[in-house]
């Protein structure tokens, strides 16, 4: 089966570094996506990792063990506008469809001042 | 802003009515998807064309149908509404088909569908 799971709440200081870990079972690995979502509002792009290691994009990096099927996003600085939902997705491999994304149901971060 | 359009913003409708969700993808994407996210389920995908031509088929309901226009918009059909259906309904573009690379999907702003 497919599986994504994330922890559903997370909080943090501002200033502060804060790690949300994402494990995942599903049936193909074409590479892991992490999108913020603020509330009702779209998905936004942040990361994207195929190969193990970590990818580093400013105050944010993304972390990828295809072996472990886990993945984490790691936020510093925190700002108060990082408060947000944070979506691990991955990208399945299977048959004609492997564009598909699978999300995880998402982890709500709150930055407290 | 993404440059995904998403119209309308808000609809309100009654159980058992047909409504029609309309997208127009960034310039230059050929890939449209549609997902559904409710409270308690996260994003789900539904459909996604690639230019023209349905390309994968995610857990839509045999009520719901899609398509995409020659010019690249796409409209998602939701028939026979039920309360279950109130949800906010997105869709995303890509350049290609997403299988290679990072050929990431943007989102739009969503509808917000509302079934009384």
């Amino acid at each position: 089966g497919q599986n994504i799971d994330q922890p559903t709440e997370m909080t943090a200081t501002e200033g502060a570094i804060v790690q949300i870990n994402c494990t995942y079972q599903t049936s193909g690995f074409n590479g892991l996506f992490w999108y913020q979502q603020h509330a009702g509002e779209a998905p936004t792009f942040l990361s994207y990792n195929v190969l193990d290691g970590l990818e580093e994009k400013g105050r944010f990096s993304s972390f990828l063990s295809r072996s472990k099927g886990y993945s984490y996003l790691l936020l510093k600085e925190l700002q108060m506008k990082d408060s947000a939902s944070y979506l691990c997705a991955v990208r399945d491999h299977y048959g004609g469809s492997q564009g598909n994304l699978i999300f995880g149901k998402g982890t709500k971060l709150s930055v407290k001042p | 802003d993404s440059g995904v359009t998403q119209t309308p913003k808000h609809l309100i409708t009654a159980t058992g009515q047909r409504v029609t969700l309309r997208c127009s993808p960034r310039s230059g994407d050929l890939s449209v998807y549609w997902y559904q996210q409710s409270l308690d389920q996260g994003l789900q995908f539904l459909i996604q064309y690639y230019n023209g031509e349905e390309r994968a088929k995610g857990n839509i309901l045999e009520r719901f149908s899609a398509q995409q226009f020659p010019d690249l918009h796409s409209e998602l059909n939701l028939s026979s509404l039920e309360l279950g259906d109130s949800a906010l309904y997105f869709c995303a573009s890509s350049v290609g088909v997403g299988e290679i690379g990072t050929d990431t999907q943007y989102f739009g702003p969503g509808t917000r569908l509302t079934v009384l």
